[in-house]
């Protein structure tokens, strides 16, 4: 099978950065994707990393490591409307090229 | 630019009744299409994709079933529901071959 592993929930301090991690489990392995979703809302893409290394989009920034299976999300100078869930997700051979095996979730908190 | 559209957005059902979720996309042709089910607090589970009009793939045995009559349309059915098909309904895109998943904004199924 395949599984994704990242903490259920992160709490930090407005102003902050944080790191989430993802670690993953699967066959065939093509990229991780980061997506948020606010309570109620649909989730939103944020970043997608085929390639070793760190992507950086404004204070948002994603790393991968291929040979470690492990990536994280880095969000820099938080702010309030951060608070949100953040869900890793694996596009692999296993889940199929155009499908992705996402997550449970990490919780975000941001206090003032 | 494009669109992704579901109704209803908010749904009660009593056990046994049938169901029927619509989604639509706009601005763009021939997307791949993704049925997803959301637990409260949990990740997102893939029920279905389609590659095509016609070309229904399942993920995860059930008693729902999908169609795709129209290239830009994605239906969720199901003859009768039970206590365990209560749930976020997501629909979601994505062009052939792109790294980022659209959503459309979900049904919420209450199953009584």
């Amino acid at each position: 099978g395949q599984s994704l592993e990242q903490p259920s929930e992160v709490t930090a301090v407005e102003g902050a950065i944080v790191q989430i991690n993802c670690t993953y489990q699967t066959s065939g392995f093509y990229g991780l994707s980061w997506y948020q979703q606010h309570d109620g809302g649909a989730p939103t893409f944020l970043s997608y990393n085929a390639l070793d290394g760190l992507e950086e989009t404004g204070r948002f920034s994603s790393f991968l490591s291929r040979s470690d299976s492990y990536g994280y999300l880095l969000l820099q100078e938080l702010q309030m409307k951060d608070s949100a869930s953040y869900f890793c997700a694996v596009r692999s051979h296993q889940t199929g090229a155009n499908n992705l095996f996402f997550g449970t979730g990490t919780r975000l908190t941001v206090i003032p | 630019s494009q669109t992704i559209h579901q109704w209803p957005a908010t749904l009660v059902q009593p056990v046994g009744s049938p169901l029927s979720l619509e989604c639509t996309v706009e601005g763009t042709s021939n997307p791949n299409l993704y049925w997803y089910r959301q637990a409260a607090g949990r990740g997102l589970q893939l029920l279905f994709y389609s590659v095509g009009i016609g070309q229904i793939s399942s993920e995860v045995p059930q008693n729902l079933s999908a169609s795709r009559p129209q290239d830009r349309q994605f239906i969720l059915s199901s003859k009768k529901l039970l206590l365990s098909d209560s749930g976020f309904y997501l629909c979601a895109w994505s062009a052939t071959g792109g790294d980022e998943q659209f959503f459309g904004p979900g049904t919420r199924l209450t199953v009584l």
